[in-house]
């Protein structure tokens, strides 16, 4: 069973650059697994940030960003806020009526 | 305003059973892919099902055999059956749409708590 993989932590500073991945247990992530991006924050229904890769969702600031990576789907921040302290998890198509998320990745900014 | 509004969640003992209902509104859940994500306390998400327009229905293989997704066109609203209920089925379940496979899903609606417990 092929498994979503994300770092489970990552901390920034505030300002800073970070770039968060999403990879598969076996193979290559494509443009094909139009991967999309989600932000949750404690006590909150998640909210999308990106989708179809690299398209921001209405509202979304453009200091999120997605792409690929070599193997993997990356979401990156740039300039860095407080309130961008959330998890954020990667959902990929699968195929065949089928999705799956990664494991998500605790973001802090300090 | 496009919006998705859970409710049926509750307390039920292990081998119950639950329906789940999500109202839409603003635009035709038979017109979309409607979703059911599912968050068990302090871990992260997990895709359970989905009912694309057309009809057809697929599941997360935890669920597979136990939970049937269904709508209401009448009512514009989406329904999770959930049978032979385990303790790892506990989670806030989130219905949402995605509106073709390129798409995120968006919206996600608030919620609503199952816990399967004796």
């Amino acid at each position: 069973q092929t498994v979503v993989t994300q770092e489970p932590s990552f901390s920034v500073s505030p300002g800073g650059t970070v770039t968060l991945t999403c990879g598969l247990s076996s193979g290559s992530v494509s443009t094909n697994y139009y991967p999309s991006w989600y932000q949750q924050t404690p006590g909150q229904a998640p909210r999308t940030l990106i989708y179809n890769t690299n398209t921001r969702s209405s509202g979304v600031p453009d200091r999120f960003s997605g792409s690929i990576l070599g193997n993997k789907a990356a979401l990156t921040i740039t300039g860095a806020q407080a309130d961008d302290e959330s998890d954020y998890y990667c959902m990929l198509s699968m195929g065949f009526g089928s999705w799956v998320f990664g494991g998500g990745t605790k973001l802090t900014v300090l | 305003e496009v919006q998705l509004v859970e409710s049926g969640g509750g307390l039920i003992q292990p081998g119950g059973s639950l329906r789940l209902s999500c109202a839409a509104s603003g635009f035709t859940v038979s017109s979309n892919y409607m979703n059911w994500v599912r968050q068990a306390p302090g871990k992260g998400l997990e895709w359970v099902s989905v009912l694309y327009g057309g009809g057809d229905t697929y599941y997360a293989d935890s669920v597979k055999g136990r939970f049937t997704i269904s709508r209401d066109t009448s009512k514009n609203t989406l329904y999770l059956q959930m049978n032979s209920l385990r303790v790892e089925d506990t989670a806030i379940y989130y219905c949402a749409r995605l509106e073709s496979k390129r798409k995120g899903l968006d919206p996600w609606g608030q919620g609503t708590l199952v816990t399967v417990s004796s």
